[in-house]
């Protein structure tokens, strides 16, 4: 059975950092694509970085040079590693398993982790 | 990269129909065949329902339907169920860099 869980969040102040984690089981996280997206309070979805097989990685703009995606092979475990964190950041963080489906060109997520929040304030 | 654009909600009475748009531009919804729509519970995760605009994984009532035309996609959910109740959000592929964009999100509220 796959399962992702989230793990790292927790309350910084604005200007610091925070590393959260995404433990997997029921499949091998390098020889899947693997992103992570976010929600803010009450708001929408919101992309946030993705990271493919071949560990090729991309990022929004809005975290890019703060943000970085990276994967434990040992551990099964996805990351992200958040820097100068900022209030705009505050959300809840979920991981997500990425397939492609027969016939699709384009991966998809298809699991999600139960999410971590994360509450940047002073 | 702008969000997609949603209404904020829409309604049904149980067995009714009910469409949700989800309008981009030609360089997200109408520029590529990678359009999907997730649906959120409340404190849960997203699941996925539609992918590459019209197919649904396994698993997924055949009353959830998705279709495109031009720059907006739209979900339609037939013979509403009350558990149908949820936030349902679109999502586009966007290019290689920045990978994908959601929309704002469009509550579903079974009357």
């Amino acid at each position: 059975e796959v399962q992702l869980v989230e793990s790292g969040g927790g309350l910084v102040q604005p200007g610091g950092s925070l590393r959260l984690s995404c433990a997997a089981s029921g499949f091998t996280v390098s020889s899947n694509y693997m992103s992570w997206v976010r929600q803010a309070p009450g708001k929408g979805l919101e992309w946030v970085s993705l990271i493919y097989s071949g560990g090729s990685t991309y990022y929004a703009d809005s975290v890019k040079g703060r943000f970085t995606i990276s994967r434990d092979n040992s551990k099964n475990t996805l990351y992200l590693q958040m820097n100068s964190l900022r209030t705009e950041d505050t959300s809840v963080y979920y991981c997500a398993r990425e397939t492609y489906y027969d016939g699709s060109g384009y991966p998809y997520s298809d699991y999600w982790g139960q999410g971590t929040l994360v509450t940047v304030s002073s | 990269q702008s969000a997609l654009t949603q209404p904020r909600s829409v309604s049904g009475s149980p067995g009714q129909s009910v469409t949700i748009s989800c309008t981009g531009t030609s360089s997200d919804v109408g520029g590529y065949n990678y359009v999907s729509w997730y649906q959120q519970h409340p404190g849960k995760a997203p699941k996925l329902m539609i992918y590459d605009v019209s197919k649904r994984p396994s698993g997924v009532p055949d009353r959830f339907s998705g279709s495109k035309s031009g720059n907006t996609a739209s979900l339609t959910i037939s013979g509403l169920q009350a558990e149908d109740e949820a936030d349902y959000y679109c999502c586009s592929y966007v290019g290689s860099y920045t990978s994908r964009v959601f929309g704002g999100g469009t509550k579903l509220t079974v009357l």
